[in-house]
Parts: C-alpha cells; structure tokens; sequence
C-alpha cells in the first residue's frame, strides 16, 4: 500500500501570513491522485484542493495552492492569506487508479494547523 | 446540498455488546468507505463497498464487519465491542469516475466502548 507522510503534526500561522503543510508520499504507480482535506473541530472533511499526477502545472483553488514535485513525491498545501476559519486538521491523501482499492483515499496522519490573531 | 449522514455523532456501549454504525448517502453513489480515525493515526480504511452485497477488506478490518443492502446505505458492524474499539468511525462516499472525483464524508461517529 501507498504511504503518505505527513511530517509536521503542528503549526501556527498569523493571521494574513502565509504558512505551507507538508506531504510526501511512495507510490510505485505512474499516475495517481493527490488531495488535501480540512476537518475544522465540526469534524466535517472538506475537500481543499486537488492534483492529477499526471498534470505538470500546480492546482490552486483562490488561497489554496499546490507544490506538486512529482519526482520528489512531494505534494505541500500553501495557504496565502490566513484566516481564523483556517485553523484545522489538514489530512494529505493518496488515491491509485487501480480499482482493486475501490478508489479508497490514503491517508496521512494529519497536520493540526492554528491560526492566531 | 449532497449529504452522507451518519446515524449517531456520539456513542456509548458496554464490551461485548453488538454495535452498529449507520451510513447513508443521497448520491446515488456506487463506492462507499468506513474509516477509523485517532489520533496521531489519521484515518484508516476498515471497509469498502463498490456496489450492493459487496464489500471488501481495507487496512484494518479485524473486528468489524459490513452490511450493504441498499445502494445508499453501509453499515459498520462491531460484532463484540471491545475498548481498544474506542474511536471515531467515519463514512464515506464517492463515485467511480475518474479518480478525481471527491469523496463526500459523513459527520463521523465518536464511539466510546466501556
């Protein structure tokens, strides 16, 4: 199975800075697809962004935006512009093509992310 | 507005007892997942199903078990709950497409086991 290492259990960021999460995965496979989610404290994922491996060019979603290093299996999540609404558990995950998975999302184990005034 | 709700946000049970976690979706969505989540573990894969009566074994599916009899719903299965089962249990749900489609996710459940 893909690993999806998710270095940083915390980090802080100040309101209207920037701050970048951390993901890094091992895949064997060509072509896959990455994700990131945000579970704020309602416990409810969110879908953040998301990238097909086999795009060069980085997904952004308004103040989301990716780093997406294939050869490196590197895949940060970059927010610009931090908001309180931004504190969150960030989860990086995996997804293969094969369907012998029935699609299931990897997971990494998370990075808690605190924003302060 | 999509939905994958699940039955219970919290619950309580005794060791030994039958537990079971409901999952439904509004999708009309063909895969659907269990996940366990704690902390420093993130989320791990207990079941899946990609179609009704089928279902299949993720990461971790020892002690659990799954029911689907309906498209739209997915049942996790504690067959004698045990305290080391304490946990929150997430659903969720998506379709085959491409593999970029989004997964939906339901509230999750907190199970404490006593």
């Amino acid at each position: 199975a893909q690993t999806v290492t998710q270095s940083q259990p915390e980090m802080s960021v100040q309101e209207a800075e920037t701050v970048t999460l951390s993901c890094t995965y091992d895949t064997s496979e060509s072509d896959y697809y990455l994700f990131w989610y945000k579970q704020p404290p309602s416990r409810q994922m969110i879908l953040v962004i998301r990238q097909e491996a086999y795009k060069q060019q980085n997904a952004t979603e308004n103040r989301f935006s990716v780093n997406f290093q294939k050869a490196a299996k590197s895949f940060s999540l970059k927010i610009s512009d931090s908001q309180l609404g931004d504190a969150a558990m960030y989860f990086c995950a995996y997804r293969s093509p094969n369907s012998n998975s029935g699609y299931a999302l990897n997971f990494g184990k998370g990075t808690s992310l605190l924003v302060t005034p | 507005d999509v939905k994958v709700t699940q039955s219970s946000r919290y619950l309580v049970k005794r060791t030994g007892e039958k537990v079971f976690l409901e999952c439904v979706q509004d999708m009309d969505h063909e895969n659907m997942f269990w996940y366990r989540q704690d902390p420093g573990l993130g989320l791990r894969l207990i079941y899946f199903s990609y179609d009704v009566k089928m279902k299949e074994k993720g990461d971790i599916p020892e002690g659990y078990s799954v029911s689907r009899e309906k498209k739209e719903r997915f049942s996790l299965i504690l067959e004698s709950a045990s305290t080391n089962q304490t946990s929150m249990y997430l659903c969720a749900s998506s379709s085959p497409g491409q593999g970029n489609t989004e997964a939906f996710f339901g509230q999750g459940t907190r199970l404490t086991v006593v």
